[in-house]
């Protein structure tokens, strides 16, 4: 009875690589949200989608794009990996009326050779 | 802007000891305090909140009061147990800024038996 899950749990590319990370939730949520969580576990918000629709696009490279086929998934593009990107992927969930209560899954390791 | 600052881990405790961990904050506008708990190997989850100021957040022996004058949201556990150990964030939520939670670094706790 996963709430968020996230595939896959890890993911070893090489630079220069594109990859995509997939989410989906299961708990009837409207808004969704993709944050990156660095080595020293600092974590910030990149990109959040309410019914399929972005809503909060942080200052993130051209790069990474997200995307929405329904609400109940949210992927994220990545292009032309770097070393940089290395970090822990989370995507959340949460209803657009309580924001302040985000489920979040179980994240997602990338590591960029 | 909006940010959280919260004290460096890691914090090494032994089992029934007290815990304290400090969480501050500035915000433009009226912020809602959050904070969640990531064990190991899993997501995020939310542990407590507040809206407003003087209100206490608890659960699981956990405590935090907002408080507006100091702008801080510490967090606090009369006696830890070894299950308590992982990494502890504090957050906020302006309305203004819709969906987006600002967090803290995040506090790695271990309690030791």
């Amino acid at each position: 009875d996963t709430a968020v899950s996230q595939t896959p749990k890890y993911l070893v590319t090489q630079m220069g690589n594109d990859k995509s990370i997939k989410c989906e939730q299961n708990l009837g949520h409207d808004t969704m949200y993709w944050y990156k969580q660095d080595s020293k576990k600092f974590l910030k918000i990149m990109f959040s989608y309410n019914n399929k629709e972005l809503i909060i696009n942080e200052t993130v490279p051209n790069r990474f794009s997200p995307k929405s086929p329904d609400k109940a998934h949210l992927n994220l593009h990545i292009n032309s990996l770097e070393l940089g990107d290395s970090a822990v992927y989370f995507c959340a969930s949460s209803q657009q009326i309580t924001p302040d209560t985000q489920y979040f899954g179980p994240g997602t390791r990338l590591t960029v050779l | 802007g909006n940010s959280v600052t919260q004290m460096e881990g890691p914090v090494t405790l032994s089992e029934e000891a007290f815990l304290t961990i400090n969480c501050t904050y500035t915000a433009t506008g009226y912020p809602s305090l959050f904070w969640y708990v990531q064990y190991p190997g899993e997501g995020l989850q939310l542990l407590l909140k507040a809206t407003k100021a003087d209100d206490k957040g608890s659960n699981k022996g956990f405590e935090a009061t907002y408080r507006k004058e100091t702008t801080s949201f510490h967090l606090e556990k009369g006696s830890v147990q070894v299950s308590d150990s992982a990494v502890y964030f504090c957050a906020l939520r302006v309305k203004a800024a819709g969906n987006k939670l600002t967090f803290g670094g995040g506090t790695r706790v271990l309690v030791k038996p």
